[in-house]
C-alpha cells in the first residue's frame, strides 16, 4: 500500500536555483528515507532521517522530518544538471520489514 | 561498493511461459527484496525475503512466486506469464535493522525491464 505521497509530481527549474520536494505519510514511522532514480537505472538512497531527528544534512541535500505534520522535505541546494532525476520518499511503519515508496517527483533542472 | 546484479536488463517472453528473474547481491545482506515499477503507480513490493529459504508476501504477489535457496541470490519467478506482467522489475538488498521496523536503506540493481508478447 502506498503510504508516501511525494508533491509536487513534477518540478523545472534553471540550473542553480535550489529544489524543494515534499513527502506526506499516513502513519507513525521509525525513520524516513529519499531515493533518487536516473532514468531506465534502479533507486540509489540519498539519505535517512531518523523520527527522533528534525533535520538532516548531506552535501548539497537537506531534509526536515516534521512528525507532528507526517510530514518532510528535500531541499536540492544549487542544482546541477545530473541532479535530473525521480526522487521518491520511502517510510518503514514499526514492526514492519517493508519500506513504502511514495510515487516520486520527477525533477529537471534545466541548463 | 554494494552490488546488486540482475541477471538481464531486457527480457521478452511470450504469455503462458514460465519467467525467472534472478538477482544476485554481494554484501552478505540478509533482506532482499522484488519490486515491480509501473508508470503512475510507484514502486510496489511483490514479495521479500530476510533470512535463506524465508519470504514474505508484499503487496501484490499474485501471479508471481520467489525462491532463496543461498544468502548472496533471490529469484523471483512469473509462473505462467501474462502481459499484465509487463513491467520493470526492481531488486534490492539490505542489512537488517537493529529492530524490526529499523530498516536500513535499500541497496538495487539497475531493473529488469521484461514484456510479455
Amino acid at each position: 500500500s502506498q503510504q508516501g505521497e511525494e508533491d509536487p509530481q513534477a518540478l523545472s527549474i534553471q540550473e542553480g536555483e535550489n529544489a524543494t520536494m515534499n513527502c506526506s505519510y499516513k502513519t507513525s514511522i521509525n525513520n524516513l528515507q529519499w531515493y533518487r532514480q536516473n532514468s531506465g537505472r534502479g533507486l540509489v538512497h540519498l539519505i535517512l532521517i531518523r523520527s527522533n531527528e528534525r533535520e538532516k544534512h548531506s552535501g548539497r541535500l537537506r531534509v526536515t522530518l516534521d512528525t507532528s505534520k507526517k510530514s518532510s522535505s528535500l531541499l536540492i541546494t544549487a542544482s546541477r544538471a545530473a541532479d535530473t532525476a525521480s526522487y521518491f520518499c520511502a517510510t518503514d511503519p514499526p514492526g514492519s520489514y517493508q519500506l513504502t515508496f511514495g510515487k516520486g517527483t520527477k525533477l529537471s533542472v534545466i541548463p | 561498493d554494494v552490488k546488486v546484479t540482475q541477471s538481464s536488463r531486457y527480457l521478452v517472453k511470450r504469455t503462458g511461459e514460465k519467467v525467472f528473474l534472478e538477482c544476485v547481491q554481494d554484501m552478505d545482506h540478509e533482506n532482499m527484496f522484488w519490486y515491480r515499477q509501473d508508470p503512475g503507480l510507484g514502486l510496489r513490493l511483490i514479495y521479500f525475503s530476510y533470512d535463506v529459504k524465508m519470504k514474505e508476501k508484499g503487496d501484490i504477489p499474485e501471479g508471481y512466486s520467489v525462491s532463496r535457496e543461498k544468502k548472496e541470490r533471490f529469484s523471483l519467478i512469473l509462473e505462467s506469464a501474462s502481459t499484465n506482467q509487463t513491467s520493470m522489475y526492481l531488486c534490492a538488498s539490505s542489512t537488517r535493522g537493529m529492530t524490526l521496523g529499523s530498516n536500513q536503506p535499500q541497496h538495487f540493481g539497475d531493473g529488469t525491464r521484461l514484456s510479455i508478447l
